[in-house]
């Protein structure tokens, strides 16, 4: 079976400080994808980053980051000084053959995240 | 930048009708999905359809639900006779390619039954 385990359901921070998502997954799948999506208070999924299963570089965007290790089976997302902006609920997702194609995503429960000023 | 659309943005209705969500997926892309999301929970994987056909459905897309892509451009999604539990966001995506590819996501439909 496929499925994603976002165990933090909530986490506060205040501003600038920097807080990790984790996210763990599990597939019987070698070939796979990884996703990670932001849901910010007005409801739309935004789309952050996707990784395959053969790319264990870990990938750094501006104040995001995320690693990936396969031998862990987690794909963790880092908010280095984090900003209100960065409010949202945070969605990790997986997309894999055995799930019936590579056409779902399968996603984690969400982690809330909260930026406080 | 395109974008998927979806309208209505909130759409309410008594429980036994029947409703249709619309979506506008991005124009070259080729493989279209449905989403739902009770509040407060997780994203669900409703259906994906790619070629004029159902490609996958989740145990959730039962016979009240149907999809069609009536033209080069719209693609919706029909309950046929709602329920209080269909009570949930409604996400269209679409996507380039199948392996893997990015979803993109469109604004949600807001459905309330009751």
């Amino acid at each position: 079976a496929q499925k994603v385990t976002q165990a933090q359901t909530e986490i506060s921070v205040v501003e600038k400080e920097d807080v990790t998502l984790d996210c763990v997954y599990e597939t019987r799948d070698t070939t796979y994808y990884l996703f990670w999506y932001k849901q910010p208070p007005s409801g739309e999924l935004v789309f952050l980053i996707r990784r395959n299963s053969f790319d264990e570089q870990n990938e750094i965007s501006g104040r995001y980051s995320w690693n990936f290790q396969k031998s862990t089976s987690s794909f963790n997302f880092t908010i280095t000084a984090s900003q209100v902006v960065d409010s949202a609920v945070y969605f990790c997702a997986l997309s894999g053959r055995l799930g019936g194609g590579y056409n779902k995503l399968i996603f984690g429960a969400g982690t809330r995240l909260a930026v406080h000023p | 930048e395109p974008e998927v659309t979806q309208t209505p943005s909130h759409q309410v209705t008594q429980m036994g009708q029947e409703v249709i969500l619309r979506c506008v997926p991005i124009s070259n892309h080729l493989y279209f999905y449905w989403y739902r999301q009770i509040l407060g929970q997780k994203v669900e994987f409703l259906v994906s359809f790619y070629n004029n056909e159902i490609s996958e459905k989740s145990e959730i897309f039962d016979d009240q639900f149907s999809v069609e892509r009536p033209d080069g451009s719209n693609f919706t999604l029909k309950i046929r006779s709602t329920k209080l539990e269909d009570s949930a966001m409604y996400f269209c995506a679409s996507s380039p390619d199948s392996l893997g590819g990015e979803q993109y996501f469109g604004p949600g439909t807001r459905l309330t039954v009751t």
